[in-house]
């Protein structure tokens, strides 16, 4: 079984701080993992995926994630907080190769301050 | 610039009532997936298809149909509409040749039960 577990549901940072939007995976074998953005009202867009290549991942607006297989954990980081950062964030596992489906984390809402 | 397009994007239903949700994608993908998102407990996959003809259940099926007659539409039907399924449902596609393989979201459809 795959499961996803984000840590805080919600996340606030002030503009120019560090982002740090945690999520940890439980498996059994290697996962391919993702993260998704999700503004309101809209659906979800891909920041970036692992699917192991490199264990450091750049997506896009200045995201990037690590891939640590010792703390099976996926975190996702930004240098520096924008005001149009402010949005729900998903960590998603893909292991099941029949259904190719994403199993997703309950999300962490950002919320960014001036 | 389709990409996996939803209709209709809003609806109220009275308790009871059944609908179709329909989904269409224009990128050609094999496998399609229906998810509904409820606050604090991410997407949770409905159903899903791996090709024309095919559906499969998801995590959380009951109450729902489905029906994928053509490559490109993805039907989603509520028989009888209960308030347990007010949710936002969101309709996925990936070409699906590899688990890695990006999976594109749909903008929503919010649908109240009442």
């Amino acid at each position: 079984a795959q499961s996803v577990t984000q840590l805080g549901s919600h996340v606030s940072v002030s503009e120019g701080a560090l982002v740090l939007l945690r999520c940890n995976y439980s498996s059994s074998v290697p996962p391919y993992l993702f993260w998704y953005v999700q503004y309101p009202n809209q659906g979800l867009q891909l920041l970036l995926k692992y699917t192991s290549a490199a264990t450091l991942v750049k997506g896009i607006n200045g995201f990037e994630a690590e891939f640590k297989k010792s703390e099976t954990s996926f975190h996702l980081t930004k240098p520096s907080a924008h005001m149009s950062d402010a949005a729900e964030y998903f960590c998603a596992v893909n292991l099941d190769t029949g259904r190719r489906a994403l199993t997703f984390g309950s999300g962490t809402r950002l919320q960014v301050q001036p | 610039n389709a990409g996996v397009t939803q209709t209709p994007k809003f609806r109220v239903l009275k308790t009871g009532q059944s609908m179709t949700l329909l989904c269409a994608q224009d990128m050609n993908h094999e496998y399609m997936y229906w998810y509904r998102q409820d606050p604090g407990m991410g997407l949770r996959l409905i159903h899903y298809s791996v090709g024309e003809g095919t559906t499969a259940k998801g995590e959380v099926p009951d109450g729902y149909n489905v029906s994928r007659l053509k490559k490109q539409n993805f039907l989603l039907g509520l028989e009888s509409a209960a308030p347990s399924q007010t949710s936002v449902y969101f309709c996925a596609s990936s070409y699906g040749a590899v688990s890695g393989n990006t999976i594109y979201f749909g903008e929503g459809s919010w649908l109240t039960v009442v």
